[in-house]
């Protein structure tokens, strides 16, 4: 079964609103990640977090917020979805260390209109 | 910054053909970068396919392989010979640990098609 598992798996929000985009882990990691990924760039990292109820800022966090409640759960927050953020967005989580690998779910496209 | 360059797909190959997808890097806050190639399935997430630590090296798995070359800054994927099962994106990468656990840089991706 999936250890990192993303809901919903595709949503289509309308400007203005608000998105939450969840990401449950059973790998027992420390370390979750959210990235997102557009046409013509590589995933790129919007926020990370180390321990429950703490989150960090990755390399384009403007526009997103992050709340990780538990070791297993993070969520990536748009407070005010903008036509900008429609991309495919993708959890991970991984443990610290050199060469940890980190494993990613299966993705959530959202579509702001 | 750090980047990564890779081929720009899609790419179609046909099966049992062979197969290289290019990869080259730019570690400017890294001396020694680790690389990696990553893949991703339809409907699934990115799952790790090789890694390569140390330059010079040679990684391999499910048949396909890449070397880390220094001097080139280069970290090319080859199959000899593909199959349709591999028609799936592929994601160069470099990473190294830090503060953030360990911070991974992509390529955009490279979207394999195998025609069986």
């Amino acid at each position: 079964e999936a250890a990192v598992t993303q809901s919903p798996r595709s949503k289509v929000a309308v400007t203005g609103g608000k998105v939450t985009l969840s990401c449950h882990q059973t790998n027992n990691h420390d370390y979750m990640y959210w990235y997102r990924q557009d046409t013509g760039h590589g995933l790129r990292l919007i926020h990370y977090s180390y321990v429950a109820d703490s989150t960090e800022k990755g390399d384009i966090p403007d526009g997103y917020k992050a709340s990780r409640p538990s070791q297993e759960n993070f969520s990536l927050i748009l407070e005010l979805a903008s036509l900008s953020q429609t991309a495919v967005y993708f959890c991970a989580s991984g443990d610290w260390g050199g060469y940890a690998e980190q494993f990613f779910g299966p993705g959530t496209r959202l579509t702001v209109l | 910054g750090d980047s990564v360059t890779q081929t720009e797909g899609p790419v179609t190959v046909s099966e049992s053909e062979s197969l290289i997808i290019n990869c080259t890097y730019s570690a400017t806050s890294i001396a020694y970068p680790n690389l990696f190639w990553y893949v991703r399935y339809p409907g699934e997430g990115l799952q790790l396919l090789l890694k390569v630590i140390t330059a010079g090296q040679k990684g391999s798995s499910r048949g396909f392989e890449a070397t880390y070359n220094k001097e080139t800054t280069s970290f090319h994927l080859q199959k000899a010979s593909v199959q349709e099962s591999d028609s799936a994106v592929y994601y160069c990468a470099l990473g190294e640990a830090g503060n953030m656990g360990y911070k991974l840089t992509f390529g955009t991706g490279t979207s394999l098609l195998v025609d069986p």
